[in-house]
């Protein structure tokens, strides 16, 4: 079956620009989790989406970052105005719900601020 | 400190070797605990999750010391197709995953 799907694959902007990553998890899937990757680091948790409950934003670095998630499918992460430091990988997962349960990851998008 | 501590390597070994990475873990409510495996450039994919009285799957195995808080994973009979990063993960309310340490089995 299809997996988690993330658009674009890449994304280079300029300094200041706004960006928008779309995910789309899998079918069925309640939970949608977003994260960050700079180059041969390990994983940074940014937010989390469980069902209808509020979205956990504690990972989120600072208030240029936003996501929401929309019919609790498709989900989007908003970088407004953006920095140097945000580039990096970002990458979305998805699982059936809680924390105890694989996530499965898209392939994630590669932003390069310039 | 990080919550979830790996050396990140790399830990370089023949084919064929035995090698094991451990990862220590500071959350004590910590519930379930995972080894995902990424490829250079991939997105990082399931290995395997960790039980309490251990676990194998095939050339690997995976233990857990809740006393100590740390995990480890063996991996016996290295191929060159276990190149890659592996990721500890621990789990509470959310997940939580290491650096990574990365493997690099030569011929």
């Amino acid at each position: 079956g299809a997996g988690v799907s993330q658009s674009p694959s890449n994304k280079v902007t300029e300094k200041g620009k706004d960006v928008e990553l779309r995910c789309d998890p899998i079918s069925g899937h309640t939970a949608l989790y977003w994260y960050r990757q700079s180059l041969g680091q390990g994983l940074e948790f940014l937010i989390y989406f469980q069902g209808n409950s509020a979205p956990d934003k504690s990972g989120l670095p600072s208030d240029r970052f936003s996501a929401e998630r929309t019919g609790g499918s498709v989900s989007t992460l908003t970088i407004q105005r953006t920095q140097q430091e945000d580039s990096a990988v970002y990458l979305c997962a998805s699982s059936l719900g809680l924390a105890v349960y694989e996530q499965y990851f898209g392939p994630g998008t590669r932003l390069t601020v310039t | 400190r990080k919550e979830v501590e790996q050396d990140p390597g790399p830990f370089n070994v023949p084919e064929g070797a035995t090698v094991a990475f451990n990862c220590t873990y500071s959350n004590s409510a910590s519930q379930s605990f995972f080894w995902y495996r990424q490829d250079c450039r991939k997105e990082p994919k399931l290995l395997m999750s960790v039980y309490s009285s251990g676990n194998e799957d095939g050339r690997f195995t995976a233990q857990l010391n809740r006393a100590s808080q740390y995990i480890s994973l063996l991996i016996r009979d290295s191929k060159l197709s276990d190149s890659a990063t592996y990721l500890c993960v621990c789990a509470g309310n959310m997940l939580t995953f290491g650096g990574g340490t990365r493997l690099m089995v030569k011929p």
